[in-house]
C-alpha cells in the first residue's frame, strides 16, 4: 500500500539522549516535511526538503536536523533531547513543493522526553 | 504577522449541518486547505480553494473569500464518524503552509 511509514510509533527516553525518527515514502514525491503537533497549537514545520539532496529550515528548526540522501527517506534527528521536544511528530510528503498538491501524512511518532 | 483563527471546539447533532469558520492573515496567499484529523491519527486532505467561491465534494463543501480573509468548511448530513478535528491551513507568498490550531467537532446522537 502506497504511503508514508514512520518509525517508531512511540518512544520514551531520558533527556540528553540522541534520537532519530525515521520516515519513508513510496509515492516518489519530491517534497517532504517534518512537523510537530502540540495541544492547542497548529502544526509547526521543523524542516523540509524540496527534492533529494536539499533541505531547508522551517519555523522551529532548533535542536533538530534532517538529511535527504534519496527520494524515499527523510530521517529527523534530535541530537540531545530536551523535555520541550515532547510532542507528536508527523512526516509528510507532496508531489510538488509550492503548489496545490496536498500533503500526505505518516501516522506520527509520539515522543516523550523525561 | 501571520495568523489563522478557527474555533477551538464545536458541537453538532447527527444528521444536522455544521459550518466551521477560518479567518486568516498571511503574507501573500496561494491557497487554503482543509484537513480532517481523527484523534490519534494523521491529518487527511479534504479540500483546496484558491479562487473565491464554493467547492462542493459530496457532504463536504469549502468556501473562500480572499478579500475578507475568510473560509468555511460546511459539513452536511453529519455522521458520528465526522467527529474529528478540522485543520485550516493557508499557503503564503513563499508557498509555506501556515496552520490553524484546529477545530474539534463533537457529534452527538
Amino acid at each position: 500500500i502506497a504511503g508514508i511509514t514512520q518509525a517508531p510509533t512511540s518512544q520514551i527516553l531520558a533527556a540528553g539522549r540522541r534520537m532519530t525518527l525515521r520516515c519513508t515514502q513510496d509515492m516518489r514525491h519530491n517534497a517532504m516535511y517534518w512537523y510537530r503537533q502540540d495541544l492547542g497549537l497548529g502544526l509547526r514545520l521543523i524542516h523540509y526538503s524540496n527534492t533529494a539532496g536539499t533541505t531547508g529550515k522551517g519555523e522551529v528548526p532548533d535542536g533538530y536536523s534532517v538529511s535527504r540522501a534519496n527520494t524515499d527517506d527523510f530521517p529527523l534527528t534530535l541530537a540531545s533531547t530536551v523535555p520541550s521536544q515532547t510532542s507528536v511528530y508527523f512526516c509528510a510528503s507532496s508531489a510538488r513543493d509550492g503548489s496545490d498538491s496536498p500533503l500526505h501524512f505518516g501516522n506520527g511518532t509520539r515522543l516523550t522526553v523525561t | 504577522g501571520q495568523n489563522i483563527d478557527q474555533p477551538t471546539e464545536m458541537t453538532a447533532t447527527e444528521g444536522a449541518i455544521v459550518q466551521i469558520n477560518c479567518t486568516y492573515q498571511t503574507s501573500g496567499f496561494n491557497g487554503l486547505f482543509w484537513y480532517q484529523q481523527h484523534a490519534g491519527e494523521a491529518p487527511t486532505f479534504l479540500s483546496y480553494n484558491v479562487l473565491d467561491g464554493l467547492e462542493e465534494k459530496g457532504r463536504f463543501s469549502s468556501f473562500l473569500s480572499r478579500s475578507k480573509g475568510y473560509s468555511y468548511l460546511l459539513l452536511k448530513e453529519l455522521q458520528m464518524k465526522d467527529s474529528a478535528s478540522y485543520l485550516c491551513a493557508t499557503m503564503d507568498s513563499n508557498y509555506q503552509l501556515i496552520w490553524g490550531a484546529g477545530t474539534k467537532l463533537i457529534i452527538k446522537p
